[in-house]
């Protein structure tokens, strides 16, 4: 099993742009989610998915914000438009079930300049 | 709100020695589940152990173990035998069991390990 992979690796963008992350879960997990992580607010759940469909958006911080999940092999979490406090390293994980830990992907860190 | 609190920022540990990290919670909840996660450098988070509300009995993984108490909301990480290789931010977790399975974290402790 690959794990959970996420791309790219690393991201820079210039502030007002676009910004698409990607995350490829764990075959046969049913719970996906989506994490920011800073030295100021720690790690921060944005999102949740259960059987593709989101369940908690709570912590998505604003509207430049969307996650989707179009089927169960693939998600996405996208900034339109970035601003250069959306910088941070952004985690997918997926989990088979509850109660059982997730598992991570290796992160994306986004830089926006 | 449902809070996880790791108060030691930092901890160093001389090679070889044995090392508790301290992590407290607050839930009203019954049933729920506690992790600790490992963040090495690479910065991949990697899971340590687990342990669930319903059992009395203490997790272990090999060198990891946890001081479960219940009533006082506590879960603590004891490392034995530490290895320059166990230097990394650890991070106590819970998920409780009816609320989705969402982890909400601690802070982080970060371990240093002395050769």
């Amino acid at each position: 099993d690959a794990g959970v992979i996420q791309s790219p690796r690393h991201e820079v963008t210039e502030m007002g742009q676009e910004v698409t992350l990607r995350c490829k879960p764990i075959s046969g997990h049913d719970y996906l989610f989506w994490y920011r992580q800073t030295m100021m607010r720690g790690l921060e759940l944005l999102i949740y998915f259960n059987n593709n469909v989101p369940i908690d958006d709570s912590g998505m911080p604003e509207d430049r914000f969307s996650a989707k999940m179009p089927n169960a092999s693939f998600s996405t979490l996208k900034i339109q438009p970035s601003e250069p406090r959306d910088s941070a390293v952004y985690f997918c994980a997926s989990s088979l079930e509850q109660g059982h830990g997730y598992t991570f992907g290796s992160g994306t860190r986004l830089t926006v300049v | 709100a449902q809070t996880v609190t790791q108060s030691q920022p930092e901890m160093s540990v001389q090679e070889a020695e044995t090392v508790t990290l301290s992590c407290t919670y607050d839930t009203s909840e019954s049933d729920y589940y506690l992790f600790w996660y490992k963040q090495p450098p690479s910065r991949q988070m990697i899971l340590v152990i687990r342990q669930e509300a319903y059992k009395q009995q203490n997790a272990t993984e090999n060198r990891f173990s946890v001081n479960f108490q219940k009533a006082a909301k506590s879960f603590s990480l004891k490392i034995s035998d530490s290895q320059l290789g166990d230097a990394a931010m650890y991070f106590c977790a819970y998920a409780v069991l009816d609320a989705g399975n969402m982890l909400t974290f601690g802070g982080g402790t970060r371990l240093m390990v002395k050769p």
